[in-house]
C-alpha cells in the first residue's frame, strides 16, 4: 500500500464550481499534512497546511483533515481557470513523500 | 527569497555515461531530496539528506547515489545512464522544524539516448 494515494484525474469542473480534492493516506502517525499545486512546466509551490482535525481556510481554499478516516482534502469555492493545475498532498514526515496529485482542470 | 538552483535545465546524454546533477540552495536548509517525476507516477523519491555527508534512500534509489559534501549542495549521480531514467528531476531543500515546507528548483529534463 502506498503512503499517500489520490487519484490522478483529471478532475474537470466548469468555472465559478466547487473542486473538491482528495487523497488518502496509510501511516497513522501522520499528523500533518501539506497541499502543493504544479502547473505544468513548473515546480511544485506550497499553497495550504493543516496539522489539526476540522478544517483550515485560507481565502477560497479549504483543507479538512480526519485523522480517524485517515483522509485530508483541499476544496476549492469559485474555481478559476487559473486554478487548473496538478495537486499534491503530502505528510509531515522527514522524507517528504508525495502522492501522485490530482490534476484539475477549470472549464471555462 | 529562497532559492533553489539546478545547474541545468535540460540535458542529453547517451546511454551509459556517468550523469551529476547537482543543486545548491541559499538558505542553510537542513534537508534536501532529489525526487524524478514521470507522468502518472508523480512525484517519486530518490533520495535525501538530512545532514552533510549524510543520506537516505527514498523509494526509488536504484541507478542513482548523491553526493553531500557541503550543506549548500546536493549531487543526484546516475552511474551509468539507462533510457529508462529520461524523466524530469527536481532537487528540493527544507529546514528542520514543525512546518517544513519544501522549495523546489526549476527542475532538470534528462534525456538519455
Amino acid at each position: 500500500q502506498k503512503e499517500v494515494e489520490q487519484n490522478s484525474g483529471p478532475l474537470s469542473v466548469p468555472e465559478g464550481a466547487i473542486a473538491s480534492l482528495n487523497c488518502t493516506y496509510s501511516d497513522r502517525g501522520s499528523q500533518s499534512f501539506f497541499w502543493y499545486r504544479q502547473y505544468s512546466g513548473k515546480s511544485p509551490e506550497l499553497i495550504m497546511f493543516i496539522y489539526s482535525n476540522g478544517d483550515k481556510e485560507d481565502g477560497r481554499f479549504t483543507a479538512q483533515l480526519n485523522k480517524a478516516s485517515q483522509y485530508v482534502s483541499l476544496l476549492i469555492r469559485d474555481s478559476q481557470p487559473s486554478d487548473s493545475a496538478t495537486y499534491l498532498c503530502a505528510p509531515l514526515n522527514y522524507k517528504y513523500i508525495f502522492g501522485t496529485g490530482t490534476r484539475l482542470k477549470v472549464l471555462a | 527569497d529562497v532559492k533553489v538552483t539546478q545547474s541545468s535545465r535540460y540535458l542529453v546524454k547517451r546511454t551509459g555515461e556517468k550523469v551529476f546533477l547537482e543543486c545548491v540552495q541559499d538558505m542553510d536548509h537542513e534537508n534536501m531530496f532529489w525526487y524524478r517525476q514521470d507522468p502518472g507516477l508523480g512525484l517519486r523519491l530518490i533520495y535525501f539528506s538530512y545532514d552533510v555527508k549524510m543520506k537516505e534512500k527514498g523509494d526509488i534509489p536504484e541507478g542513482y547515489s548523491v553526493s553531500r559534501e557541503k550543506k549548500e549542495r546536493f549531487s543526484l549521480i546516475l552511474e551509468s545512464a539507462s533510457t529508462n531514467q529520461t524523466s524530469m528531476y527536481l532537487c528540493a531543500s527544507s529546514p528542520t522544524g514543525f512546518i517544513t515546507e519544501a522549495f523546489f528548483g526549476q527542475g532538470t529534463r534528462l534525456t538519455v539516448v
